[in-house]
């Protein structure tokens, strides 16, 4: 079955260390998305990516970095310049490079601990 | 930035009936879609309506959209226990970044 696999479903990061979350979809969408969501709150845009080799920044994208070598994968990157990275992370795909009419599939999450 | 804003932030209501929620945003859209989210799970489309449509349905949901107002409605009807989850609107602005952005949701409990 298509769809989009998120790994490792819980992460704990010491202070100061790097980590990189998986994201891998097999739906042949163009376009990958990175939100973060605190608790009770909405998504925020980390970064995202309409093509191969090329990405663009969201609206929290400073302590993050991300890589879009292959169509099916776009991982994230949790660096130590991030000083507050506890939080839900989700990665979505969608088929239209302008997600012009046509909703998000999402993975079902990694969840990140600063321990 | 939060360019959607859902209201209410809370709603709980009773088995059978109808739960409307409603989201406002700032800017001009191509589109406004709408999002469940169960507890720890990731998000599920719903719905998506395009900015020159004025209503959508979809099953049990019924989708408006205002773009004079810059807001839309959910409507659930009939409730059932399995629909408590947090509903988000997420918008695609009509220039600009190409990507959704995502309000605060509307946490939906439905009592049995």
């Amino acid at each position: 079955d298509g769809g989009i696999t998120q790994s490792p479903k819980y992460l704990f990061r010491k202070e100061g260390q790097n980590v990189t979350l998986s994201c891998e979809q097999n739906l042949n969408h163009d376009a990958m998305y990175w939100y973060r969501q605190d608790p009770g709150q909405g998504l925020r845009l980390i970064y995202y990516s309409q093509i191969v080799n090329d990405f663009q920044k969201g609206d929290i994208a400073e302590g993050y970095s991300v890589s879009r070598e292959k169509k099916e994968s776009f991982p994230l990157t949790v660096t130590s310049a991030q000083k507050n990275p506890t939080a839900f992370y989700l990665c979505a795909s969608t088929t239209s490079t302008g997600g012009e009419g046509y909703g998000y599939t999402f993975g079902s999450g990694t969840r990140l601990t600063v321990v | 930035s939060q360019q959607g804003e859902e209201d209410p932030q809370a709603l709980s209501i009773q088995e059978g009936e109808n739960a409307t929620m409603n989201c406002s945003y700032k800017t001009s859209i191509n589109n406004l879609q709408w999002y469940r989210q169960n507890s720890g799970r990731g998000l599920v489309h719903l719905i998506l309506i395009r900015s020159n449509e004025r209503e959508k349905h979809s099953g049990r949901l019924r989708v408006t959209l205002d773009t004079s107002k810059k807001s839309s409605s959910l409507l659930i009807t009939a409730s059932r226990a399995a629909d408590t989850a947090s509903y988000f609107c997420a918008t695609r602005p009509n220039t600009g970044r190409r990507a959704l952005t995502f309000g605060s949701g509307t946490r939906l409990q439905v009592q049995p």
